[in-house]
């Protein structure tokens, strides 16, 4: 059972397009992070967020984590073929000794 | 620059095998951990070490092993490999504390089990 939900599993989008991707759970987490993560790699991180409704702004990339702390959303305005990736979400428990439990990913493909 | 580095990039064994894989960071630190990824799944914790020669299981540790006896290196045993254990394995590490760290990861080793 995934404790965190991805949505959507896949997005093909065009060169200039805005995209949304979505992680829920029903678990309370005490900070989440997202990752990207490229083929033949390991994952890496690109933001962490720890209060309730937190917005973090990477440059194109907008995350937002819920005011609950049970999700967290992910937009990237004006995709470039370069975002092209893995998207994975990580949510950390307190006291977890720094472990994750993370969602399925979304694989988005940006086409020039 | 932090660095996690795997053994080996591509591996194929045979159903029975034992199976080494190995994981180093350069990093000083306290916390190691093997995933294994495998698609619609995402990546899910086998073990993880806090410390050196310490050692708890994650969600899915069945046919695994691990051993830290030095702290820049985490190994992953599989003692009798079965097809089912054909995936994509990550190792990573971070500083140490509860969590809230930047997890680095490895460029992973995918494992091919006939």
């Amino acid at each position: 059972t995934q404790l965190l939900e991805q949505s959507p599993q896949f997005l093909s989008i065009q060169e200039g397009e805005n995209l949304t991707v979505y992680c829920n759970s029903s678990s309370v987490f005490s900070s989440l992070q997202w990752y990207r993560q490229e083929p033949g790699e390991g994952p890496v991180l690109l933001v962490t967020v720890v209060t309730g409704g937190e917005v973090k702004k990477l440059k194109r990339l907008t995350f937002q984590f819920g005011d609950a702390r049970k999700d967290s959303s992910l937009h990237i305005t004006a995709a470039q073929p370069g975002d092209t990736g893995l998207y994975l979400c990580a949510g950390a428990k307190s006291d977890s000794w720094g472990k994750l439990q993370f969602g399925a990913g979304t694989q988005v493909v940006v086409t020039p | 620059d932090v660095k996690v580095t795997q053994s080996s990039r591509y591996l194929v064994k045979r159903t029975g095998e034992k199976v080494f894989l190995e994981c180093v960071q350069d990093m000083d630190h306290e916390n190691m951990f093997w995933y294994r990824q495998d698609p619609g799944l995402g990546l899910r914790l086998i073990y993880f070490s806090y410390d050196v020669k310490m050692k708890e299981k994650g969600d899915i540790p069945e046919g695994y092993s691990v051993s830290r006896e030095k702290k820049e290196r985490f190994s992953l045993i599989l003692e009798s490999a079965s097809t089912n254990q054909t995936s994509m394995y990550l190792c990573a590490s971070t500083p140490g504390g509860r969590g809230r760290e930047t997890q680095y990861f490895g460029p992973g080793t995918r494992l091919l089990v006939l």
